[in-house]
């Protein structure tokens, strides 16, 4: 019973290029997350959303953009990749009420050559 | 933004061995929460502790706010406890926006 979907579970990528991670969810959860981990530095936000149409950044959005024209789908952009992107990407969401309930989807390795 | 670490970075345990695992935080917080990453990269949650105590199987929490720290138990560690621990605090008190400031984990892996 997945409830976080993100689409590709490894990518590769070429500096340069324009890259889109895609996250679903089937909870109508308000609230959906991208997270980056890296080895060694935990999670850390780079954007998130609590509505359709809305974002904030969180504390890396450089080099991000996001896109959430569906309350289900919330999707992180990469406007032109490089190679200091290649990470593990976390998406995760929750309703809008609850301080906890997090649900994280299986992640997305993306490397960048 | 609030400062979140986590002791120790790694841990090797025996199966059957117990373990405490250790966050510390830098300013007050309304809630924290533990999770686990398995071997395969899925983060799961394990505990919303704002304060007190939790239990839940072989795993118990406690945070203590007012000294900005909490601990994770585990008992009788098994292979499949192997993986990281998060701990996490809001990054806005007393929003529900939902923003965490995650530690950098601590590292279990647990043998045979």
């Amino acid at each position: 019973d997945v409830k976080v979907t993100q689409s590709s579970r490894y990518l590769v990528k070429r500096t340069g290029e324009k890259v889109f991670l895609e996250c679903v969810q089937d909870m109508d959860h308000e609230n959906m997350f991208w997270y980056r981990q890296d080895p060694g530095l935990g999670l850390r936000l780079i954007y998130f959303s609590y509505d359709v149409k809305m974002k904030e950044k969180g504390d890396i959005p450089e080099g991000y953009s996001v896109s959430r024209e569906k309350k289900e789908r919330f999707s992180l952009i990469l406007e032109s990749a490089s190679t200091n992107q290649t990470s593990m990407y976390l998406c995760a969401s929750k309703l809008e009420i609850q301080y906890y309930g997090y649900t994280f989807g299986s992640g997305t390795r993306l490397t960048v050559v | 933004g609030i400062q979140v670490e986590q002791s120790p970075p790694d841990l090797i345990l025996q199966e059957g061995a117990n373990s405490t695992l250790r966050c510390n935080f830098s300013d007050s917080v309304n809630n924290l929460q533990w999770f686990h990453q398995n071997p395969w990269g899925q983060l799961i949650n394990l505990f919303y502790i704002p304060s007190g105590t939790k239990q839940n199987g072989r795993l118990s929490a406690t945070t203590v706010a007012t000294e900005r720290y909490s601990l994770l138990y585990i008992s009788s560690s098994q292979t499949t406890d192997s993986g990281v621990y998060f701990c996490a605090v809001p990054a806005d008190r007393g929003s529900t926006l939902g923003r965490l400031y995650f530690g950098r984990g601590t590292q279990l892996t647990v043998w045979p």
